[in-house]
């Protein structure tokens, strides 16, 4: 079984267009993180959210939205897709809260704006 | 700040060749410290941790000691494997926020 699962593995689509990515994780973890990586393979933590609870939110354009419906789930929405959005976006998922836990991180979703 | 620097890569070797890969911080108090590894294709996992100075972690054959003194964690391998060809990322994280702070992530290519 596949701990954390993220969906679309590639996802190519036109500027200006509206996208979503879905993260699972069946850890049963409280904390679930989404991360950009850069064609440098430079790592930027976007988001965090603990118990359904926004507790990271980092300098990242406002046309990103993410939404946990629940424990298990975590999606990122972006809005008006700009070519400088293209990246590999990793979801993953830790025990707690603290950077001190191990994080999980499901296979990545490569988005290219053309 | 907090902050992680490592040495810039790629690094290439020899199968059967001994590795380091350098990582320095800057942190306030008394930080954990990770490296997390990156296979091609693959999300980041966890190879192996130390959460107090003079702590060894390992695994896989790979090792890094936690030195305070010199405010450094390099990973080190007695002998390199193709398999081994990865991103390593060192990281750390204080306890008091949600959040580990990255290196910029070093790439290792194992030659046969």
């Amino acid at each position: 079984d596949t701990a954390v699962s993220q969906t679309p593995k590639y996802l190519v689509t036109q500027m200006g267009n509206d996208k979503s990515i879905k993260c699972e994780q069946n850890l049963g973890h409280d904390t679930m993180y989404w991360y950009k990586q850069d064609s440098k393979k430079f790592l930027k933590i976007m988001f965090s959210y603990n118990n359904k609870e926004l507790i990271i939110n980092e300098t990242v354009p406002n046309r990103f939205s993410p939404k946990s419906p629940d424990k298990a789930h975590l999606n990122l929405h972006i809005n008006s897709l700009e070519l400088g959005d293209s990246a590999v976006y990793f979801c993953a998922s830790s025990q707690g809260q603290t950077g001190l836990y191990e994080q999980y991180f499901g296979p990545g979703t490569r988005l290219t704006v053309t | 700040g907090n902050s992680v620097t490592q040495m810039e890569g790629p690094v290439t070797l020899s199968e059967e060749a001994f590795l380091t890969i350098n990582c320095t911080y800057t942190a306030t108090g008394y930080p954990s410290l990770f490296w997390y590894v990156q296979y091609p294709g693959e999300g980041l996992q966890l190879l192996l941790k130390a959460t107090k100075a003079d702590d060894k972690g390992s695994n896989k054959g790979f090792e890094a000691t936690y030195r305070k003194e010199t405010t450094s964690f390099h990973l080190e391998k007695g002998s390199v494997q193709v398999s081994d060809s990865a991103v390593y990322f060192c990281a750390l994280n204080t306890g008091s926020n949600y959040q580990l702070i990255w290196g910029a992530g070093t790439k290792l290519i194992i030659k046969p």
